[in-house]
């Protein structure tokens, strides 16, 4: 079974500081970890995804996570915040190539920036 | 860049009645999910479909839901009698691969009254 577990449900930081968004997961098999931005009124985007290779993943708009096995952590990062990422971020997990896929979704974390 | 297309963008109906939600998955690709979003709450799984069937689906997926793939472009999902609480928003997925990246519509938001 898996699971993720998104710290803190709204989150608010200044314009140009640092965000962080924390997921802790759990997994009975290797995970696939990612992270999804939901802009309001809109669908999922893609920022980032963990598939077992490079522990720290760059993905889009300045965005990265680090994949931490021993802390079942991947929680997401940006060293500069600005105005436009204010949005609903969403940490998931899903098997991989081991089973049939499901995304499993957090309960999400609002970002907002104070100007 | 292609991409995953939904209609209608949002849907009103009464309940008890059936509702059909449509997705175009990219074209190449081989799996299908459903997930939903009620108002304020997380994304949910509710089903995966891969070779013409069912490949998992969750306990939200009663009998009152089904999903077909009625020709080689559109997979749907039905909802035979809708209820209050199916009010959502439902977003269809599509992988090129097992366990590959998810590719998301832009959602139908369905509204029971």
């Amino acid at each position: 079974a898996q699971s993720v577990t998104q710290l803190g449900s709204h989150v608010s930081v200044s314009e140009g500081a640092l965000v962080l968004l924390r997921c802790n997961y759990s997994s009975s098999v290797p995970p696939y970890l990612f992270w999804y931005v939901q802009y309001p009124n809109q669908g999922l985007q893609l920022l980032l995804k963990y598939t077992s290779a490079a522990t720290l993943v760059k993905g889009i708009n300045g965005f990265e996570a680090e994949f931490k096995k021993s802390e079942t952590s991947f929680h997401l990062t940006k060293p500069s915040a600005h105005m436009s990422d204010a949005a609903e971020y969403f940490c998931a997990v899903s098997g991989g190539y081991s089973s049939a896929s499901k995304i499993i979704f957090g309960s999400g974390t609002r970002l907002s920036i104070r100007p | 860049e292609p991409e995953v297309t939904q209609t209608p963008s949002h849907q009103v109906t009464q309940m008890g009645q059936e509702v059909i939600l449509r997705c175009v998955p990219i074209s190449n690709h081989l799996y299908f999910y459903w997930y939903r979003q009620i108002l304020g709450q997380k994304v949910e799984f509710l089903v995966s479909f891969y070779n013409n069937e069912i490949s998992e689906k969750s306990e939200i997926f009663d009998d009152q839901f089904s999903v077909e793939r009625p020709d080689g472009s559109n997979f749907t999902l039905k909802i035979r009698s809708t209820k209050l609480e199916d009010s959502a928003m439902y977003f269809c997925a599509s992988s090129g691969l097992q366990g590959g990246e998810q590719y998301f519509g832009p959602g139908t938001r369905l509204t029971v009254t």
